[in-house]
């Protein structure tokens, strides 16, 4: 068993390049999660989504954007990377969307804006 | 605004008794979480509360007081491989987790 799987487990990006993380989990959770956690800052949420299909933003969506395909699969897009993207993002699932549920981390992609 | 307090660093020694404070200030609530992150890992859920008391659950028991906006995680009989982060999460009225910087845990022997 799996759980959450993340891809890569590290990058390094040029500013300005299109790069895509891939988030897979197996556990067949309704609810998946991007946060990014920065040295000092409690983890953000980028965007989530409740159930396939459906998609929403959080406390920092801005230059980045998801889709959820399928129940599986939640990928985050960063369309134009900047420097102040370099950190490290963490995917998330948990069985409920939009209620109490606890949520199961992957095991992250350190990402590096030069 | 939305907001979670937590001490940066705490330094215990192997075999003590520590607790971990944690204060949160939220739009609605819906219940308190703690996580314990290894440094380069992934956070791994600890324990959840909703109502005031103590939930004990082995060496670790969590604490809520709902009327302070307190938490506190406690941890006995301090192993070497407790040495990590501690977060604290807070759920708001939208369900979403509002997380705490964490509390850095340094074991000594």
């Amino acid at each position: 068993i799996a759980g959450i799987t993340q891809a890569p487990t590290s990058q390094i990006l040029a500013a300005g390049r299109r790069m895509t993380l891939r988030c897979t989990q197996d556990m067949r959770h309704n609810a998946m999660y991007w946060y990014r956690q920065d040295l000092g800052l409690g983890l953000r949420l980028i965007h989530y989504s409740n159930t396939a299909g459906t998609t929403g933003k959080g406390e920092v969506p801005d230059g980045y954007s998801v889709s959820r395909a399928n129940t599986d699969d939640f990928p985050l897009t960063l369309a134009s990377a900047v420097p102040s993207q370099t950190s490290v993002y963490f995917c998330a699932s948990s069985a409920a969307g939009g209620g109490l549920d606890t949520q199961y981390f992957g095991p992250g992609t350190r990402l590096t804006v030069l | 605004g939305q907001n979670i307090d937590q001490p940066t660093e705490m330094t215990a020694t192997e075999g003590a008794i520590v607790q971990i404070n944690c204060t949160y200030q939220t739009s609605g609530f819906n219940g308190l979480f703690w996580y314990q992150q290894h440094a380069g890992e992934a956070p791994t859920f600890l324990s959840y509360n909703v109502l005031d008391g103590l939930e004990e659950k082995g060496r670790f028991s969590s604490f809520l007081s709902r009327s302070k906006g307190y938490s506190y995680l406690l941890l006995k009989e301090l192993q070497m491989k407790d040495s990590a982060s501690y977060l604290c999460a807070a759920m708001d009225s939208n369900y979403q987790l509002i997380w705490g910087a964490g509390t850095k845990l340094i074991i000594k022997p």
